[in-house]
């Protein structure tokens, strides 16, 4: 199984500035990976797949790089509708796998 | 709009059975993929099983395998989910979620997500 694990796991950023989200698999998985949003009590949310795709209607902040085992999710002017949990899933092979999750809180 | 809606959680005992149901809407649902992922409560997220859209290829999580049945009515737009021997540890919200890339078999992102589902294991 491919282990996720994401860093930090807690972001304090100010509101317009930016926030680096970083996710690292144990062993390469291309490109196969994906970024959700899950606000409190609700559902994730799709924000990325393929590293670097952004879901239909995401706002252009949000962006995501990377490839191998080492990738990014940034905001690059955070708002306050961003307060969430992130995380990243790696689809390389089976089970699909999440990281922990990175928690941003705003400043 | 594509949705998809969960039912059926609820307090069940260690032990005991409970079957979760999904509605699927808004897209040709025999053309997608399918999957159930739980969230234990305060903690992070686990693909529980997946289903193709012909229900020929189906995987489960190690943790559920051999306790637990996914299944689909394309003809209802419809997912399931048998789980069978349940423990405490099965205690989750669970989500069912649309395998968005169509006639395509594996597992990939998902998209969207329903609101989910609690189920409690607990005397």
């Amino acid at each position: 199984e491919i282990v996720m694990t994401q860093s930090p796991a807690t972001l304090s950023v100010s509101p317009e500035e930016r926030a680096t989200l970083s996710c690292r698999a144990s062993q390469s998985i291309s490109t196969y990976l994906a970024w959700y949003q899950q606000k409190p009590g609700q559902a994730p949310r799709l924000l990325i797949y393929g590293a670097s795709t952004r879901a239909t209607g995401l706002p252009a902040r949000f962006s995501g790089s990377g490839s191998g085992t080492e990738f990014t999710l940034i905001i690059s002017r955070l708002q306050s509708e961003d307060l969430a949990l992130y995380y990243c899933q790696q689809y390389k092979s089976w089970p699909p796998t999440f990281g922990g999750g990175t928690q941003v809180e705003i400043k | 709009e594509v949705q998809v809606i969960e039912s059926g959680g609820d307090l069940v005992q260690p032990g005991g059975s409970l079957r979760l149901s999904c509605a699927a809407s808004g897209f040709i649902f025999s053309s997608h993929g399918m999957n159930w992922v739980r969230q234990a409560p305060g903690q992070g997220l686990e693909w529980v099983s997946y289903i193709s859209g012909d229900s020929n290829f189906i995987q489960y999580a190690d943790s559920v395998k051999g306790r637990f049945t996914i299944s689909r009515d394309n003809a209802e737009n419809s997912l399931y989910l048998q789980m069978n021997s349940l423990r405490g540890e099965d205690t989750a919200v669970y989500y069912c979620a649309r395998t968005p890339t169509p006639n395509v078999v594996g597992w990939v992102w998902l998209d969207p997500w329903g609101q989910g589902t609690l189920v409690t294991v607990s005397s």
